[in-house]
C-alpha cells in the first residue's frame, strides 16, 4: 500500500493557527473514519492526539481537531504554543493494513 | 495504565535475524479488545507499519515485509514478539511496540519507547 501524503514542513508564530493535510484514496481515508494523527517530539515516542479523524484522547488540548473531506484529512492546531513545535503523523487503517503519512514538520517561529 | 517496553540486541549482523520482545505491564494482553503492533522508524524517516498479532496468536503483516516477519504472542508472560530475517543495513532503524485500540476506533496507544537496532557486521 502507498503512504498518505503529508507536506514535508508547516511553519507559524505563537498564537497562530496552522493546518497539516494528509491525503490518501479511497481506499483508505476516504472510505473508512480510521484516521489518526500523532505528535512526536524530537527523540521521544509518537504519542496519538486524534483518532476516529476528529476525537481527542482526555489530556490533548482542544486547540488540537481534525477533519476530513474526501480523500484528506486535517489537523488544525490552534493557538500556537513553542511546545507544539515536532513532527505530526496521519495514519488510517484500511481493511486489514495499517498507512501511515510521512510526516510534517511544525516550526514554531 | 498500561506500558509497553521493548527489548533485544541492538547490534544485529546482516543476513542474520532480528528478534525482538515487547513486554506489555499494568493490562493483560488476552485482553481481547486489542491488537499488539510492531512499527518501525528508519533513522530521520517517517514511521513504517511492520504487522500485529492477536492474543490468539493471529497475525498480519506488511505486504512489503510480509516474507521475512514473523510476530508472536506469549501470553503467559504478557509479552509479543517480533522476528525479521535476513537483515541487511536497511534494517536499521527505531523499533517500536504499540498498542492498537479497536474498541472506540483504530489507533496506537501507548507505545513503547523504541529501540534502536543497527544492523551492521
Amino acid at each position: 500500500q502507498s503512504a498518505l501524503t503529508q507536506p514535508p514542513s508547516v511553519s507559524g508564530s505563537p498564537g497562530q493557527s496552522v493546518t497539516i493535510s494528509c491525503t490518501g484514496t479511497s481506499n483508505d481515508v476516504g472510505t473508512y473514519n480510521r484516521v489518526s494523527w500523532y505528535q512526536q517530539p524530537p527523540g521521544s515516542a509518537p504519542k496519538v492526539i486524534i483518532f476516529g479523524v476528529y476525537n481527542r484522547p482526555s489530556g490533548v488540548p482542544d486547540r488540537f481537531s481534525g477533519a476530513k473531506s474526501g480523500n484528506t484529512a486535517s489537523l488544525t492546531i490552534s493557538g500556537l504554543q513553542a511546545e507544539d513545535e515536532a513532527v505530526y503523523y496521519c495514519s488510517s487503517f484500511t481493511s486489514s493494513s495499517w498507512v501511515f503519512g510521512g510526516g510534517t514538520k511544525l516550526t514554531v517561529l | 495504565q498500561v506500558q509497553l517496553q521493548e527489548s533485544g540486541p541492538t547490534l544485529v549482523k546482516p543476513s542474520q535475524t532480528l528478534s525482538l520482545t515487547c513486554t506489555v505491564s499494568g493490562g493483560p494482553i488476552s485482553s481481547g479488545t486489542h491488537f499488539w503492533s510492531w512499527i518501525r522508524q528508519h533513522p530521520g524517516k517517517g514511521l513504517e507499519w511492520i504487522g500485529y498479532t492477536y492474543y490468539s496468536g493471529s497475525a498480519y503483516y506488511n505486504p512489503s515485509l510480509k516474507s521475512r516477519v514473523t510476530i508472536s504472542v506469549d501470553t503467559s508472560k504478557n509479552q509479543f514478539s517480533l522476528n525479521l530475517t535476513s537483515v541487511t543495513a536497511a534494517d536499521t532503524a527505531v523499533y517500536y511496540c504499540a498498542r492498537e485500540d479497536r474498541l472506540r476506533s483504530f489507533y496506537f496507544d501507548p507505545w513503547g519507547q523504541g529501540t534502536l537496532v543497527t544492523v551492521s557486521s
